[in-house]
């Protein structure tokens, strides 16, 4: 079975702070996805990034960045000089194989709320 | 475009009552999928909808729950005879095509309260 973890359960920080956050993940498949989705207080999940387990070159996005390691299960994401609009909650999420019948459903972790201080 | 939409925004229903929630999906998006999110279980799948093809029912979590899919495009959730700890927002998304994995394009979701 699939698994996320985020450990991180918040995290504050003041404005203009990097700011990291954790997912590890459990997978037996050899070929899976990995997404962030933030979701602000308008409570609407909005796709960040995805990420193929074959593709491990790390990804950076203006002020944000992902570290992909799969000899640590890991998908890290980073906020560079985070902003009061950057407060939010941040889910981790993994899609195994595309399964005919199972579709690409996504397991979440259990999020980290993130809220950065003015 | 439009996004996914849901209806209603907010449902408050008596325990023992039933509910229908409501998505639609993108124009054109034929893979549709609910999810759950509520304080104690965080997110969860419930069910998944591809074409015509027969759902994945392997998420919910009861047969009290059940849904439906017409004509390939609108979706409705139903909970039968609701209990207290069906409290808790109901999300839709949509993708593309089912036999690829996109990412989910989520609605703003439909926040029920059982009382």
């Amino acid at each position: 079975a699939q698994k996320v973890t985020q450990a991180q359960t918040e995290i504050s920080v003041v404005e203009k702070e990097d700011v990291t956050l954790d997912c590890v993940y459990e997978t037996r498949d050899t070929t899976y996805y990995l997404f962030w989705y933030k979701q602000p207080p308008s409570g609407e999940l909005v796709f960040l990034i995805r990420r193929n387990s074959f593709d491990e070159q790390n990804e950076i996005s203006g002020r944000y960045s992902w570290n992909f390691q799969k000899s640590t299960s890991s998908f890290n994401f980073t906020i560079t000089a985070s902003q009061v609009v950057d407060s939010a909650v941040y889910f981790c999420a993994l899609s195994e194989r595309m399964i005919k019948a199972a579709g690409n459903k996504l397991t979440f972790g259990g999020g980290t709320r993130v809220l950065v201080k003015p | 475009g439009a996004g996914v939409s849901q209806s209603p925004s907010n449902k408050v229903t008596e325990k023992g009552k039933d509910v229908e929630l409501r998505c639609d999906p993108i124009s054109g998006h034929t893979a549709l999928y609910w999810y759950r999110q509520s304080l104690g279980q965080g997110l969860e799948f419930l069910i998944y909808f591809q074409g015509n093809s027969a759902p994945d029912k392997s998420g919910l979590p009861s047969d009290r729950f059940s849904a439906e899919r017409t004509g390939g495009s609108v979706s409705t959730l139903t909970i039968q005879r609701t209990q207290q700890e069906d409290s808790a927002v109901y999300l839709c998304a949509s993708t593309p095509r089912g036999l690829a994995v996109y990412e989910q394009y989520f609605g703003p979701g439909t926040r029920l309260t059982v009382t």
